[in-house]
């Protein structure tokens, strides 16, 4: 199975920050990696797909990056509705493994 | 608008079964094959099993092979997960959400507990 390790764990951040959060493939899976947003209580969220393309009606503060191994979601200018926790999952070979995901808490 | 409806919570004793069914509306249903998703309490996400509508083919996780099926109504545009020989483990919220890749809909999600 291919491991998706995300970084870090945590992060507290203020409103307005641009934050970054790190997700790496135990192996090479191109550009099969989406990343979810989920609040408490709630199903998750769908943001981005293909590594960097964003779901129809989002906006553009979430942004996705990276190819191969090494991935990238940042979240720019941050609301307060933009707490969450964010996990990626690669699509690439099953089973589908999703990270251990990244709690953004406010600062 | 893409829906996908689920049934209600479920209380099932350890070795017992449960069948989790998930209604989708609003789309093609054969365009788009359908995934399961766990989230023990406290937890992660977990992949379970995905089902392509069309070919009435599934691929589960390994871990859960042997234990779990899905299965579907086309006519109904309904998908079915049955999990068996229940463990306390197996207690979570669990998901259906639409998509050939990624999931990009998702159902509110059912909780199963396993308690004796």
């Amino acid at each position: 199975d291919i491991q998706m390790t995300q970084s870090p764990p945590s992060l507290s951040a203020s409103v307005g920050d641009r934050v970054t959060i790190t997700c790496r493939a135990s192996q090479g899976i191109t550009h099969y990696l989406a990343w979810f947003q989920q609040k408490p209580g709630k199903a998750p969220k769908s943001l981005i797909y293909a590594a960097s393309s964003l779901q129809s009606g989002l906006p553009s503060k979430f942004s996705g990056s990276g190819s191969g191994t090494d991935f990238t979601l940042t979240i720019s200018s941050l609301q307060p509705e933009d707490f969450a926790t964010y996990y990626c999952q690669q699509y690439d070979s099953y089973p589908y493994t999703f990270g251990q995901g990244t709690k953004l808490e406010i600062k | 608008q893409v829906q996908l409806e689920q049934s209600g919570a479920e209380v099932k004793k350890p070795g017992a079964s449960v069948k989790v069914s998930c209604k989708a509306s609003g789309y093609t249903f054969t365009s788009y094959y359908i995934h399961w998703v766990r989230q023990a309490p406290g937890q992660g996400l977990e992949w379970m099993a995905i089902l392509n509508p069309t070919h009435d083919s599934t691929t589960y996780a390994q871990r859960l092979q042997g234990r779990i099926s899905v299965t579907t109504d086309t006519s109904t545009g309904t998908v079915y997960m049955e999990l068996s020989s229940l463990k306390s483990e197996d207690t979570a919220v669990y998901y259906c959400a639409r998509g050939t890749g990624s999931p990009d809909y998702w159902g509110q999600g059912t909780l199963v507990t396993v308690s004796s």
